[in-house]
């Protein structure tokens, strides 16, 4: 069975401190790994797509990365503007669903 | 582009009652998913679609649970009759081409 363990569940950070969101997963074989925000009363925002170990993307102060095992997500001098819920997702083949995390809430204090 | 489109945004209804929601994907785009979230469960599906057809409905419940999608345009999940164990936040999602899948904004069922 495909699962996603992200952690920690919750993070807190002052304004300007960098971090990073930790995504690992099981799966018989991977053919994407997502990476979406959630804030309150909203439904999840596509961040990112990677599809191989050793791809980076990156989108303002957030770099996603992926090796064979897991996924990080980097926030390099978060704002408070960036306090979400973010929630990573694998999916297995195309047009197929995705199996979430369930999630890291983060705060980011100004 | 509009993006998908969920109704109603939030409903609230006594147990026993049936409950319809809707959703509108976006244009193009030839995959529509249906999720449930709850804070024990996070995000579920529950069942999806390519093309209009129904691919994979094992994460319903129960046969409480029924979803349809009559044409490319438009899908609908009903719920008969309702429990206060279905109160959760119902997304649709849609893709084209089995690429990033995209949200709407959900809708908050609440079963009294």
């Amino acid at each position: 069975e495909d699962q996603v363990t992200q952690s920690p569940e919750a993070l807190r950070l002052q304004e300007g401190e960098s971090s990073s969101l930790n995504c690992s997963y099981t799966v018989s074989g991977l053919r994407g790994l997502f990476w979406y925000r959630q804030d309150p009363g909203k439904g999840p925002e596509f961040l990112f797509t990677l599809y191989s170990a050793g791809e980076e993307k990156e989108k303002e102060r957030l770099k996603a990365t992926l090796t064979k095992k897991e996924s990080f997500l980097h926030i390099t001098a978060p704002k408070p503007e960036d306090s979400a819920t973010y929630l990573c997702a694998v999916q297995t083949s195309g047009n197929t669903p995705l199996v979430f995390g369930k999630g890291t809430r983060l705060s980011v204090i100004a | 582009d509009a993006g998908v489109i969920q109704s109603p945004r939030h409903e609230v209804t006594e147990m026993g009652q049936e409950v319809t929601l809707r959703c509108k994907p976006i244009s193009g785009h030839n995959s529509l998913f249906w999720y449930r979230q709850t804070m024990m469960r996070g995000l579920e599906l529950l069942i999806y679609f390519n093309n209009n057809v129904p691919i994979d409905d094992s994460g319903m419940p129960e046969d409480r649970f029924s979803a349809k999608m009559p044409n490319a345009s438009f899908s609908t999940l009903k719920i008969q009759p309702s429990e206060p164990r279905d109160s959760a936040v119902y997304f649709c999602a849609s893709s084209a081409q089995g690429y990033e899948q995209y949200f709407g904004p959900g809708t908050r069922l609440t079963v009294t």
